[in-house]
């Protein structure tokens, strides 16, 4: 069953501009994860974020968390043609060991 | 250099065959997992295993087996019971499959069955 949702599922800005894009979940969580994925590669981590976190930042990557909306935000600042991806968040529900995936967000860094 | 690594990275297999997909790292990992992953979509788990010589089944297991009777290799096989096994196929390994660590990713391997 899938956990988290991404929205929206596909974003297209200019390069420079920030990119914002959300997730939202259904049950209590321990963890939120978000990772990318090039066309056709495997997907790599960028930030992980626990149930009582609210905010993370890592380089150009800020991401927040809303346990009470259970939903998360991945803002990218200052976008570059090399972030053109897919992005998806990653959730373990409570009590498990694996994580649920969304179907992930397809940004395009226009020149 | 310390990875996760698949191969092939395409095969091509026809209906009714039973194919193997292979997955090793070298990061000294207890757990591992396969996942499916179809256009446009995110990932779905297939079998996951936290120790050696224990697996259990994901979320999309019908179809598929694995062993893991070494640390470092995970191979699914995907039998001819697999209704639609045309996917990319990524696999995965965390340091433990306990909460809270990241999943390191190899490369894929994507399969097309005619």
């Amino acid at each position: 069953s899938q956990q988290g949702e991404e929205d929206p599922q596909a974003l297209s800005i200019q390069e420079g501009e920030n990119a914002t894009m959300n997730c939202s979940y259904k049950t209590s969580i321990n963890n939120l994860q978000w990772y990318r994925q090039n066309s056709g590669r495997g997907l790599v981590h960028l930030i992980l974020i626990r149930s009582n976190e609210r905010e993370k930042h890592s380089g150009r990557l800020r991401v927040t968390l809303d346990t009470s909306k259970k939903s998360s935000s991945l803002l990218i600042t200052a976008s570059r043609a090399a972030d053109t991806a897919s992005y998806f968040c990653a959730t373990d529900r409570e009590g498990a060991q694996k994580l649920v995936f969304g179907q992930g967000t397809r940004l395009t860094i226009n020149p | 250099d310390g990875g996760i690594t698949q191969s092939p990275k395409y095969l091509f297999r026809k209906e009714g065959q039973n194919v193997t997909l292979s997955c090793e790292q070298n990061l000294n990992h207890d757990a591992m997992y396969w996942y499916r992953q179809d256009p446009g979509q995110g990932l779905r788990l297939i079998y996951y295993s936290q120790i050696v010589n224990d697996f259990q089944k994901g979320d999309i297991a019908e179809g598929y087996s694995v062993s893991r009777e070494k640390k470092e290799s995970f191979p699914l096989t995907v039998t001819s019971a697999q209704k639609n096994p045309t996917a990319f196929y990524l696999c995965a390994s965390s340091i433990t499959g306990t909460s809270g660590y990241e999943q390191y990713f190899g490369p894929g391997t994507r399969l097309t069955v005619t």
